[in-house]
């Protein structure tokens, strides 16, 4: 049981380069979540999605697209890369069912040149 | 949607006092506030949560306070430790997926 996986947990880009960010869970969960936090911001919500097949958006969803094409894996795409979207990225999952708290993952440093 | 603030932003406490950590929330449909604990570099991790309808919650040296009327939530850690060291973000939970709206996070220094 690995809970959830983020990879990879590195990554420059230079910008306009496009790349994707994997998020793996295997404890069967329906919700997921990608976040990011930069410094003294906190975490803010970039996308979501309540099961397989949707996605909805969250605080911050411009210049990001996602796909939830399997239960357990929710991918974060970045098509043409900006400096400003240098950041951590957190993945996130949870059980379905009011008030269960996040699982999250180990996180993506990623930083856009 | 939900705006949720923290204070203090920093916050030191000499080894063995008490800390205290204050968040007010904006939409009174919240219900559910979580508190997580991030180390240097690490993943943020779970230490308490609270439901609205629920007004204390205790865990050892942990506990959170709720009042729904003031919209506000506090994180209350007694005899504090070096290993309490950490940045602390609390949550409000909100919308069709229950999505967590965070604050923006306390840096708590135990002195030792």
């Amino acid at each position: 049981n690995a809970g959830v996986t983020q990879t990879p947990k590195f990554r420059v880009l230079k910008t306009g380069q496009s790349m994707t960010l994997l998020c793996a869970q295997d404890m069967n969960h329906e919700y997921m979540y990608w976040y990011r936090q930069d410094p003294g911001m906190g975490l803010r919500l970039i996308h979501y999605s309540v099961g397989e097949g949707t996605t909805a958006k969250g605080e911050v969803p411009d210049g990001y697209n996602v796909s939830r094409l399997k239960k357990q894996n929710f991918l974060l795409g970045l098509e043409s890369a900006a400096p400003s979207q240098t950041s951590v990225y957190f993945c996130a999952s949870r059980k379905q069912g009011a008030g269960s708290g996040y699982t999250f993952g180990s996180g993506t440093r990623l930083t856009v040149v | 949607g939900e705006n949720v603030e923290q204070h203090p932003s920093t916050l030191s406490v000499q080894e063995g006092d008490s800390a205290v950590i204050k968040c007010t929330y904006s939409d009174s449909a919240s219900n559910y506030f979580p508190w997580y604990k991030q180390e240097l570099g690490k993943r943020p991790q779970l230490i308490i949560d609270i439901r609205s309808n629920v007004g204390e919650k205790k865990d050892q040296r942990i506990a959170v306070t709720l009042n729904k009327t003031a919209k506000h939530f506090s994180l209350h850690i007694t005899e504090t430790q070096p290993e309490d060291s950490a940045v602390y973000f609390c949550a409000a939970s909100l919308g069709s997926a229950r999505q967590l709206t965070f604050g923006s996070g306390t840096q708590l220094t135990v002195l030792p």
